[in-house]
């Protein structure tokens, strides 16, 4: 089974912090995802990728960039958190052509 | 841009059968997917559809209308398990990225 990991389940930050949210996955999919749930909002894109080195603009890319060093690894980067950030964060992954995305289990980060 | 709609809740009996609408506006359309997010939890995957018609995958079967921008999730025979949110989602003419809509939250009274 895919497997995607993603570091922290909680993470409470203060406002103006820099914040790391590391996501892995094991199946050398091509392709990595970064979400932002929130309660009537649903899903949002903030950033993907293709591939390695590679990132693309979601929907909501303001103040946050992401990092593909490695194919398994997809690293999104609040530059300084702010109250608004506090949300789920989930990461997703998927290969070329595939149908489904996997999910890691989510990051719930609060900004204080 | 993409318009993605459905119901924000719904509650059934145990047992019974219930249909989740989602209706889409897109630029490009490359497939409609359903996911299952029970609480505190990922969402998985349940369904895909790229074709006109119905898909059937035991309890749970997916339609799609491509000229109507519509589609339904009918879930048969509800268990209490059946309680979580329904994410209907929509992938674009370009690559694998999703969109989705905000989710429909199915509660299963017994």
């Amino acid at each position: 089974d895919v497997k995607v990991t993603q570091s922290s389940r909680y993470l409470v930050k203060r406002t103006g912090e820099k914040v790391f949210l590391e996501c892995v996955q094991d199946m050398d999919h091509e392709n990595m995802f970064w979400y932002r749930q929130d309660p009537g909002l649903g899903l949002r894109l903030i950033y993907f990728s293709y591939d390695v080195k590679m990132k693309e603009k979601g929907d909501i890319p303001e103040g946050y960039s992401v990092s593909r060093e490695k194919k398994e690894r997809f690293s999104l980067i609040l530059e300084s958190a702010s109250t608004n950030q506090t949300s789920m964060y989930l990461c997703a992954s998927t290969r070329q052509g595939y149908n489904g995305y996997t999910f890691g289990s989510g990051t719930r980060l609060t900004v204080v | 841009g993409q318009n993605i709609d459905q119901p924000t809740e719904m509650t059934a009996t145990e047992g019974a059968i219930v249909q989740i609408n989602c209706t889409y506006q897109t630029s490009g359309f490359n497939g409609l997917f359903w996911y299952q997010q029970h609480a505190g939890e990922a969402p998985t995957f349940l369904s895909y559809n790229v074709l006109d018609g119905l898909e059937e995958k035991g309890r749970f079967s997916s339609f799609l209308s491509r000229s109507k921008g519509y589609s339904y999730l009918l879930l048969k025979e509800l268990q209490m398990k059946d309680s979580a949110s329904y994410l209907c989602a929509v992938r674009g003419a370009a690559g694998n990225k999703l969109t989705f809509g905000g989710g429909t939250r199915v509660l299963v009274k017994p």
